[in-house]
């Protein structure tokens, strides 16, 4: 099975930066992936990393460390936007099952 | 607009009624999912379908009968739930062995009385 854990709630001021953590165990590996959801809307895709190492894209940032089977959604620059439930996602093997963690709430305060 | 369209967005709904949820797809994607979200809880994958079959069911209540009459479209049939299958469902598309970048509709909005 998998299973992933982040947590639950973050609060940050607008213009900082957060780091939102997620640690997975699997049993098998296709790559970590970051969504964003605003209540009442749909998760959207924000980034994914299949090898070790950090992805950049705008604002946001994401790591891998598969030997820790650890990685991370870095926020820059802040904006009120940006409050919203984050949630990281491993692929099985076979690419064909994202399984989810249960969640960052990131609250952006003035 | 994300390109995956559910209807309806909201549905009420009796313990004994029959109704069904349904997703289209414009994305020319061939893996279409299902996922229940409850508050408090992560995405919980219910069913996948790759190239119109169904690859994954994650000890779904027989309740839940999904349905993939194509690689664009994809219901889920719902009869006799329980007060506790109240939640958001989801369905979400992506290329078929690429689980990595998918695409969500906005949900269903269910609650059973």
């Amino acid at each position: 099975g998998q299973s992933l854990e982040q947590p639950s709630e973050v609060t940050a001021v607008e213009g900082a930066i957060v780091q939102i953590n997620c640690t997975y165990q699997t049993s098998g590996f296709y790559g970590l992936s970051w969504y964003q959801q605003h209540d009442g809307g749909a998760p959207t895709f924000l980034s994914y990393n299949a090898l070790d190492g950090l992805e950049e894209t705008g604002r946001f940032s994401s790591f891998l460390s598969r030997s820790d089977s650890y990685g991370y959604l870095l926020l820059q620059e802040l904006q009120m936007k940006d409050s919203a439930s984050y949630f990281c996602a491993v692929g099985n093997n076979a690419g064909n099952m994202l399984t989810f963690g249960g969640g960052t709430r990131l609250m952006v305060k003035p | 607009e994300t390109g995956v369209t559910q209807t309806p967005r909201h549905l009420v709904m009796g313990m004994t009624n029959k109704k069904s949820l349904k997703c289209e797809q414009h994305l020319g994607h061939n893996a279409m999912y299902w996922y229940k979200q409850s508050a408090k809880k992560p995405l919980e994958l219910m069913f996948v379908y790759n190239f119109k079959e169904q690859t994954e069911n994650n000890s779904v209540p027989s309740r839940f009968s999904p349905e993939c009459p194509n690689s664009s479209h994809l219901f889920l049939h719902l009869h006799t739930l329980q007060p506790e299958d109240s939640a958001l469902y989801l369905c979400a598309s992506s290329q078929a062995g690429t689980a990595t970048e998918a695409f969500f509709g906005q949900g269903t909005r269910l609650t059973v009385v």
